[in-house]
């Protein structure tokens, strides 16, 4: 079975700290991506990487910024947290053939910043 | 821009009786991807079922199967035979043949046992 690995589950941080959440997928996915997920909002893109050090912004990519150096590990990095970034994280990957292919996702890193 | 709708927030079921999930969605393409993604308690989105636009015939996967309407832009889902373990968090989702999904706003489910 594929698996996509957010490092944690729970994670509080202060407002100002620089809060690094980490996602391994073992499938050899070229696509990795970075949701949001908020009450009532759904889920939106934050970041989309198709290849090793290659991103590009989703829909709200302001006050997140992303690193992939490895094809299996996909970060997601906010360099001065704020308590609006308070949400639900979701990784997923999947692989790339042009076209919508079935996202595999983590199982969320819950984020409140303080 | 492609926008998702799903005007149900909440639904609830009877065990083993049949529900319908709203999804509504705007787009100006001919050739595109709808989705069904489940997310459970356990937070792990998992994929439910999917349709492309072009297939006139509707996607069926077990007690799961939809409803599209392209002229009308809808896509409910049926779940038939509901069963506790359908319990989570419903997400209709878009694409028009790259690898990004607009998603909406969610539906959660109930199942009443």
């Amino acid at each position: 079975d594929v698996k996509v690995t957010q490092s944690s589950r729970y994670l509080v941080k202060r407002t100002g700290e620089k809060v690094f959440l980490e996602c391994v997928q073992d499938m050899d996915h070229e696509n990795m991506f970075w949701y949001r997920q908020d009450p009532g909002l759904g889920l939106r893109l934050i970041y989309f990487s198709y290849d090793v050090k290659m991103k590009e912004k989703g829909d709200i990519p302001e006050g997140y910024s992303v690193s992939r150096e490895k094809k299996e590990r996909f970060s997601l990095i906010l360099e001065s947290a704020s308590t609006n970034q308070t949400s639900m994280y979701l990784c997923a990957s999947s692989f790339a053939s042009g076209g919508p292919e079935k996202l595999f996702f983590g199982s969320g890193t819950q984020l409140s910043v303080l | 821009a492609q926008t998702v709708t799903q005007s149900q927030p909440e639904m609830s079921v009877q065990e083993a009786e049949t529900v319908t999930l709203s999804c509504t969605y705007d787009t100006s393409e001919s050739d595109y991807y709808l989705f069904w993604y489940k997310q459970p308690p356990s937070r792990q989105m998992i994929l439910v079922i999917r349709q492309e636009a072009y297939k006139q015939q509707n996607a069926t996967e077990n007690r799961f199967s939809v409803n599209f309407q392209k002229a009308a832009k809808s896509f409910s889902l049926k779940i038939s035979d509901s069963q506790l373990g359908d319990a989570a968090m419903y997400f209709c989702a878009y694409n028009f043949g790259n690898e990004k999904l607009t998603f909406g706003t969610g539906t959660r489910l109930t199942i009443i046992p």
